[in-house]
């Protein structure tokens, strides 16, 4: 059964911990993506790679904190510097970098993060 | 600075109705324009794809049209369901950059 997972489903911090979302995909995809949903608001890019052992930062990758070292695993690290981390967060990956092709691009089922 | 806008921000419709959602992009330059459905609390999942040449993409009861010259691109959804109540989100790629996405529409369908 190939998809996209993510863990946990939820998860609780106290302010000033550091705190880290699993992204795990068996499509053999090369891109992966993090995105962070707030209510009302359009997903908005965090970090994301085009092949393993690379990543770029995207449009708000302040207090966040990627790796690449697998092609199937991409997990963000939400740090204390973050200023305010409670939001949905959601991984995705694609074949290829969407930026250069129309291929479609798989979500997985969100992380809800609240910081308490 | 390249943007999508999605009317209306919500609407609310009778079971087996049909419905109509737009979305208006300014980007630059256009790749493609894909349609996604959110349900609550879950990620999004593609409806569809469409690059500059065509026009109409259908999905089963969604058809989704795109007019390059106007930037303007619309979702039908025939003969709704109840399980048709989502967010839809409208999502322009740019070429070389990372995806545009609009806040999404929230589609309540009621018996």
């Amino acid at each position: 059964d190939g998809g996209i997972t993510q863990s946990p489903k939820y998860l609780f911090r106290k302010e000033g911990q550091n705190v880290t979302l699993s992204c795990e995909q068996n499509l053999n995809h090369d891109a992966m993506y993090w995105y962070r949903q707030d209510p009302g608001q359009g997903l908005r890019l965090i970090y994301y790679s085009q092949i393993v052992n690379d990543f770029q930062k995207g449009d708000i990758a302040e207090g966040y904190s990627v790796s690449r070292e697998k092609k199937e695993s991409f997990p963000l690290t939400v740090t204390s510097a973050q200023k305010n981390p409670t939001a949905f967060y959601l991984c995705a990956s694609s074949i290829g970098w969407q930026g250069r092709t129309t291929d479609t691009q798989y979500f997985g089922p969100g992380t809800r993060l609240t910081v308490l | 600075k390249n943007q999508v806008e999605q009317s209306p921000q919500s609407l609310i419709i009778l079971e087996g109705k049909n419905c109509t959602l737009q979305c208006n992009y300014t980007v630059s330059p256009f790749s493609n324009l894909r349609w996604y459905k959110q349900d609550t609390g879950r990620g999004p999942v593609s409806l569809t794809i469409m690059t500059f040449s065509e026009n109409t993409k259908s999905n089963g009861r969604y058809t989704a049209t795109l007019d390059a010259d106007t930037k303007q691109s619309s979702l039908h959804i025939t003969a709704s369901q109840l399980s048709d109540s989502a967010s839809y989100i409208c999502v322009v790629s740019v070429r070389d950059t990372p995806l545009v996405f609009g806040k999404g529409t929230r589609l309540s369908v009621i018996a």
